[in-house]
Protein backbone atom coordinates (compact mmCIF):
# COMPACT_ATOMS: atom_id res chain seq x y z
CA UNK A 1 0.00 0.00 0.00
CA UNK A 2 0.54 3.34 0.31
CA UNK A 3 3.02 5.23 2.91
CA UNK A 4 4.88 8.51 3.59
CA UNK A 5 8.26 8.03 5.31
CA UNK A 6 9.59 11.72 6.94
CA UNK A 7 12.73 12.12 9.06
CA UNK A 8 12.21 11.68 13.03
CA UNK A 9 12.21 14.68 14.73
CA UNK A 10 12.62 17.08 16.52
CA UNK A 11 14.29 19.46 14.89
CA UNK A 12 16.01 22.38 16.40
CA UNK A 13 17.87 25.30 14.71
CA UNK A 14 18.37 28.83 15.03
CA UNK A 15 16.97 31.79 13.35
CA UNK A 16 18.08 32.45 9.81
CA UNK A 17 19.32 28.58 9.50
CA UNK A 18 18.80 26.50 6.65
CA UNK A 19 16.20 23.87 6.79
CA UNK A 20 15.78 20.36 5.21
CA UNK A 21 13.33 17.75 6.39
CA UNK A 22 13.27 14.60 4.19
CA UNK A 23 10.25 13.03 2.95
CA UNK A 24 9.96 10.04 1.12
CA UNK A 25 6.99 7.59 -0.50
CA UNK A 26 6.12 4.13 -1.62
CA UNK A 27 3.19 4.07 -3.96
CA UNK A 28 1.72 3.02 -7.40
CA UNK A 29 0.95 5.42 -9.94
CA UNK A 30 1.32 8.97 -10.09
CA UNK A 31 0.32 10.46 -6.34
CA UNK A 32 0.20 14.28 -5.99
CA UNK A 33 2.79 15.50 -3.04
CA UNK A 34 2.11 17.67 0.24
CA UNK A 35 3.28 19.38 2.60
CA UNK A 36 0.73 20.43 5.12
CA UNK A 37 1.87 22.89 8.51
CA UNK A 38 0.61 22.49 11.97
CA UNK A 39 0.84 25.29 14.32
CA UNK A 40 0.12 24.40 17.94
CA UNK A 41 -3.67 24.19 18.77
CA UNK A 42 -4.55 24.49 15.36
CA UNK A 43 -5.84 21.88 12.17
CA UNK A 44 -3.20 21.17 9.31
CA UNK A 45 -2.67 23.80 6.56
CA UNK A 46 -1.85 23.33 3.06
CA UNK A 47 1.79 24.63 2.69
CA UNK A 48 2.50 23.70 -0.68
CA UNK A 49 1.74 20.43 -2.97
CA UNK A 50 3.26 19.30 -6.44
CA UNK A 51 1.34 17.03 -8.95
CA UNK A 52 3.83 15.54 -11.18
CA UNK A 53 7.46 14.60 -11.23
CA UNK A 54 9.49 17.12 -11.41
CA UNK A 55 7.24 19.96 -10.53
CA UNK A 56 8.24 22.36 -7.91
CA UNK A 57 6.14 23.45 -4.94
CA UNK A 58 6.48 26.27 -3.09
CA UNK A 59 4.96 29.01 -0.88
CA UNK A 60 5.97 31.75 1.70
CA UNK A 61 10.06 30.92 1.08
CA UNK A 62 9.37 26.63 1.25
CA UNK A 63 10.44 24.69 -1.57
CA UNK A 64 9.73 21.23 -2.56
CA UNK A 65 10.78 19.43 -5.81
CA UNK A 66 9.05 15.87 -7.01
CA UNK A 67 11.56 13.24 -7.64
CA UNK A 68 10.35 10.67 -9.05
CA UNK A 69 13.62 8.88 -9.03
CA UNK A 70 14.45 8.85 -5.69
CA UNK A 71 10.35 8.70 -4.38
CA UNK A 72 11.16 11.95 -2.27
CA UNK A 73 9.65 15.12 -1.75
CA UNK A 74 12.46 17.04 0.77
CA UNK A 75 11.26 20.41 2.34
CA UNK A 76 13.52 22.99 2.34
CA UNK A 77 13.75 26.88 3.35
CA UNK A 78 16.54 28.70 2.88
CA UNK A 79 16.47 31.05 5.88
CA UNK A 80 14.02 29.78 8.96
CA UNK A 81 11.73 32.03 11.09
CA UNK A 82 10.25 31.71 14.99
CA UNK A 83 7.08 32.14 13.30
CA UNK A 84 8.31 29.02 11.45
CA UNK A 85 7.99 26.75 14.60
CA UNK A 86 5.55 23.96 14.10
CA UNK A 87 5.09 20.18 13.05
CA UNK A 88 5.30 19.64 9.58
CA UNK A 89 3.79 16.60 7.70
CA UNK A 90 4.30 15.23 4.32
CA UNK A 91 1.57 13.45 2.66
CA UNK A 92 0.09 11.70 -0.48
CA UNK A 93 -3.31 11.27 -2.02
CA UNK A 94 -4.11 8.33 -4.45
CA UNK A 95 -7.29 6.90 -4.76
CA UNK A 96 -8.55 3.82 -3.42
CA UNK A 97 -10.05 2.71 -6.86
CA UNK A 98 -8.87 2.73 -9.89
CA UNK A 99 -9.09 6.09 -11.59
CA UNK A 100 -11.48 8.81 -10.09
CA UNK A 101 -10.41 11.53 -7.47
CA UNK A 102 -7.39 10.87 -5.47
CA UNK A 103 -9.03 11.75 -1.85
CA UNK A 104 -7.08 9.87 0.47
CA UNK A 105 -4.37 11.42 1.92
CA UNK A 106 -1.78 9.02 3.91
CA UNK A 107 0.65 11.32 5.93
CA UNK A 108 3.86 10.67 7.77
CA UNK A 109 4.21 10.62 11.30
CA UNK A 110 5.37 14.86 11.10
CA UNK A 111 8.47 16.31 11.69
CA UNK A 112 8.65 19.28 15.17
CA UNK A 113 10.52 22.37 13.86
CA UNK A 114 11.55 24.82 16.41
CA UNK A 115 13.43 27.88 15.65
CA UNK A 116 15.14 29.71 18.05
CA UNK A 117 15.77 33.57 18.18
CA UNK B 1 -14.66 32.87 4.49
CA UNK B 2 -14.86 31.06 7.94
CA UNK B 3 -12.84 27.73 7.65
CA UNK B 4 -13.46 24.41 8.65
CA UNK B 5 -15.18 24.58 12.03
CA UNK B 6 -14.82 21.35 14.63
CA UNK B 7 -16.48 21.19 18.32
CA UNK B 8 -15.98 20.71 20.50
CA UNK B 9 -12.46 21.24 20.71
CA UNK B 10 -11.73 18.73 24.03
CA UNK B 11 -13.74 15.77 24.87
CA UNK B 12 -13.52 13.53 27.64
CA UNK B 13 -15.77 10.10 27.62
CA UNK B 14 -15.19 7.54 29.91
CA UNK B 15 -15.34 3.88 29.23
CA UNK B 16 -18.43 2.95 27.21
CA UNK B 17 -20.28 6.29 26.77
CA UNK B 18 -20.85 7.68 23.16
CA UNK B 19 -18.80 10.54 21.61
CA UNK B 20 -20.28 12.80 18.79
CA UNK B 21 -17.91 14.93 17.11
CA UNK B 22 -19.00 17.50 14.33
CA UNK B 23 -17.79 19.37 11.71
CA UNK B 24 -18.69 22.27 9.43
CA UNK B 25 -16.91 22.59 6.21
CA UNK B 26 -16.09 25.25 4.92
CA UNK B 27 -18.79 27.16 2.87
CA UNK B 28 -19.18 25.86 -0.69
CA UNK B 29 -17.29 22.61 -0.01
CA UNK B 30 -19.55 19.71 -0.25
CA UNK B 31 -16.92 17.12 0.72
CA UNK B 32 -16.06 16.35 3.76
CA UNK B 33 -13.51 14.01 5.14
CA UNK B 34 -12.61 12.37 8.88
CA UNK B 35 -9.45 11.41 10.05
CA UNK B 36 -7.72 10.12 13.35
CA UNK B 37 -4.10 10.72 14.69
CA UNK B 38 -3.34 8.77 17.45
CA UNK B 39 -0.25 9.81 19.28
CA UNK B 40 3.07 9.85 17.58
CA UNK B 41 1.32 8.79 14.38
CA UNK B 42 0.38 10.95 11.29
CA UNK B 43 -3.19 11.39 10.21
CA UNK B 44 -5.06 8.02 9.34
CA UNK B 45 -7.87 8.58 6.85
CA UNK B 46 -11.40 7.25 8.13
CA UNK B 47 -13.92 8.30 5.99
CA UNK B 48 -15.10 10.43 3.03
CA UNK B 49 -18.51 11.89 2.69
CA UNK B 50 -20.66 13.70 0.30
CA UNK B 51 -24.12 15.56 1.26
CA UNK B 52 -26.36 12.33 2.78
CA UNK B 53 -23.62 9.93 0.81
CA UNK B 54 -21.15 8.22 2.16
CA UNK B 55 -18.34 7.76 -0.50
CA UNK B 56 -15.83 5.85 1.08
CA UNK B 57 -15.47 4.35 4.41
CA UNK B 58 -12.72 2.04 4.11
CA UNK B 59 -10.42 3.15 6.75
CA UNK B 60 -13.57 3.48 9.57
CA UNK B 61 -13.65 0.62 12.32
CA UNK B 62 -16.11 -1.76 11.44
CA UNK B 63 -17.88 -1.99 14.76
CA UNK B 64 -18.86 1.20 16.79
CA UNK B 65 -17.49 3.77 14.46
CA UNK B 66 -20.01 5.75 12.24
CA UNK B 67 -20.31 8.95 10.43
CA UNK B 68 -22.88 11.26 8.61
CA UNK B 69 -22.97 14.07 6.80
CA UNK B 70 -26.98 14.77 6.40
CA UNK B 71 -28.69 17.30 4.25
CA UNK B 72 -28.91 19.89 6.97
CA UNK B 73 -26.79 20.28 9.36
CA UNK B 74 -22.99 19.70 10.34
CA UNK B 75 -20.97 16.12 9.72
CA UNK B 76 -20.70 13.58 12.49
CA UNK B 77 -18.24 11.26 13.74
CA UNK B 78 -20.18 8.93 16.07
CA UNK B 79 -18.47 6.58 18.21
CA UNK B 80 -20.68 3.97 20.71
CA UNK B 81 -19.19 2.71 23.72
CA UNK B 82 -15.93 4.23 23.56
CA UNK B 83 -12.69 2.37 24.44
CA UNK B 84 -9.04 3.84 25.86
CA UNK B 85 -8.14 3.38 22.65
CA UNK B 86 -10.52 5.46 20.67
CA UNK B 87 -8.30 8.45 22.98
CA UNK B 88 -7.02 10.30 19.36
CA UNK B 89 -7.55 13.46 17.90
CA UNK B 90 -10.74 13.45 15.09
CA UNK B 91 -9.57 16.14 12.44
CA UNK B 92 -12.17 16.86 9.72
CA UNK B 93 -11.01 18.60 6.41
CA UNK B 94 -13.54 19.71 3.51
CA UNK B 95 -13.19 20.30 0.25
CA UNK B 96 -14.41 21.66 -3.02
CA UNK B 97 -15.94 19.56 -5.96
CA UNK B 98 -13.74 18.84 -8.46
CA UNK B 99 -10.83 19.56 -5.85
CA UNK B 100 -11.22 16.48 -3.67
CA UNK B 101 -7.20 16.41 -3.15
CA UNK B 102 -6.92 19.54 -1.86
CA UNK B 103 -8.72 19.66 1.86
CA UNK B 104 -8.61 22.19 4.45
CA UNK B 105 -8.92 20.79 7.74
CA UNK B 106 -10.43 21.41 11.19
CA UNK B 107 -8.42 22.47 14.06
CA UNK B 108 -9.70 19.17 15.15
CA UNK B 109 -11.40 17.51 18.57
CA UNK B 110 -9.17 15.73 21.02
CA UNK B 111 -10.80 12.97 22.28
CA UNK B 112 -9.58 11.58 25.79
CA UNK B 113 -11.11 8.18 27.46
CA UNK B 114 -10.55 7.61 31.21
Amino acid sequence: GNSVTQMEGPVTLSEEAFLTINCTYTATGYPSLFWYVQYPGEGLQLLLKATKADDKGSNKGFEATYRKETTSFHLEKGSVQVSDSAVYFCALSRSSNSGGSNYKLTFGKGTLLTVNP
Amino acid sequence: NAGVMQNPRHLVRRRGQEARLRCSPMKGHSHVYWYRQLPEEGLKFMVYLQKENIIDESGMPKERFSAEFPKEGPSILRIQQVVRGDSAAYFCASSPPGATDTQYFGPGTRLTVL
